[in-house]
């Protein structure tokens, strides 16, 4: 089974301070792992994924995420938050065993980014 | 723009009616999923198609819900029977085979009265 869990309802920041968003994750094999926005009424948008290699990945708006294998942990972060950081974001994971092509997300967690 | 589309954006409809809807996704991608998201949930995975093929498919996809993708290009998702319970958003999302990332569709938002 594959299963995503992040803990917090919402994350509260100031606009300029540094972003945390955080994700643990659940798998049989190796992961692979996703973050995905959303904006209200809107379909997700892709952010960034660990695949293999660097444990440090960087995307898009000048996101990047951690994978820690120790801590099946995979956090997003952002140096310095904006007003328009403010959305849903959502973390997944598929487990890489062949055939199996289906993403399990988390709840998803609220990010509010204060002026 | 040549990101995945899906039509209608909205659909109200009330129970017991049969519902269809449409995704057409990024034309360079084979692969194409639907998935189904609940007020305050993440998404949660329906189906797969790799071309006109339905791989795979979750229990939540009970006999009421039918996809398909005749040509291996746009696929439909029909609910019929439709119940209160059926209201969400039914999103869709495509790859490229090779790749592992699913864009997503801006969905459909079904409310069903």
């Amino acid at each position: 089974a594959q299963s995503v869990a992040q803990p917090e309802d919402q994350v509260k920041v100031a606009e300029g301070n540094p972003l945390t968003v955080k994700c643990t994750y659940s798998v049989s094999g190796n992961p692979y792992l996703f973050w995905y926005v959303q904006y209200p009424n809107r379909g997700l948008q892709f952010l960034l994924k660990y695949i293999t290699g660097d444990n440090l990945v960087k995307g898009s708006y000048g996101f990047e995420a951690e994978f820690n294998k120790s801590q099946t942990s995979f956090h997003l972060k952002k140096p310095s938050a904006l007003v328009s950081d403010s959305a849903l974001y959502f973390c997944a994971v598929r487990d890489s065993y062949y055939g199996n092509n289906r993403l399990a997300f988390g709840k998803g967690n609220q990010v509010v980014v204060i002026p | 723009d040549t990101g995945v589309s899906q039509n209608p954006r909205h659909k109200i409809t009330k129970r017991g009616q049969n519902v269809t809807f449409r995704c057409d996704p990024i034309s360079e991608h084979n692969r194409l999923y639907w998935y189904r998201q609940t007020l305050g949930q993440g998404p949660e995975f329906l189906t797969y198609f790799q071309n006109e093929a339905q791989l795979e498919k979750s229990r939540l996809l009970s006999d009421r819900f039918s996809a398909e993708r005749p040509k291996g290009s746009f696929s439909t998702l029909e609910i019929q029977r439709t119940e209160q319970g059926d209201s969400a958003m039914y999103l869709c999302a495509s790859s490229e085979q090779g790749t592992d990332t699913q864009y997503f569709g801006p969905g459909t938002r079904l409310t069903v009265l």
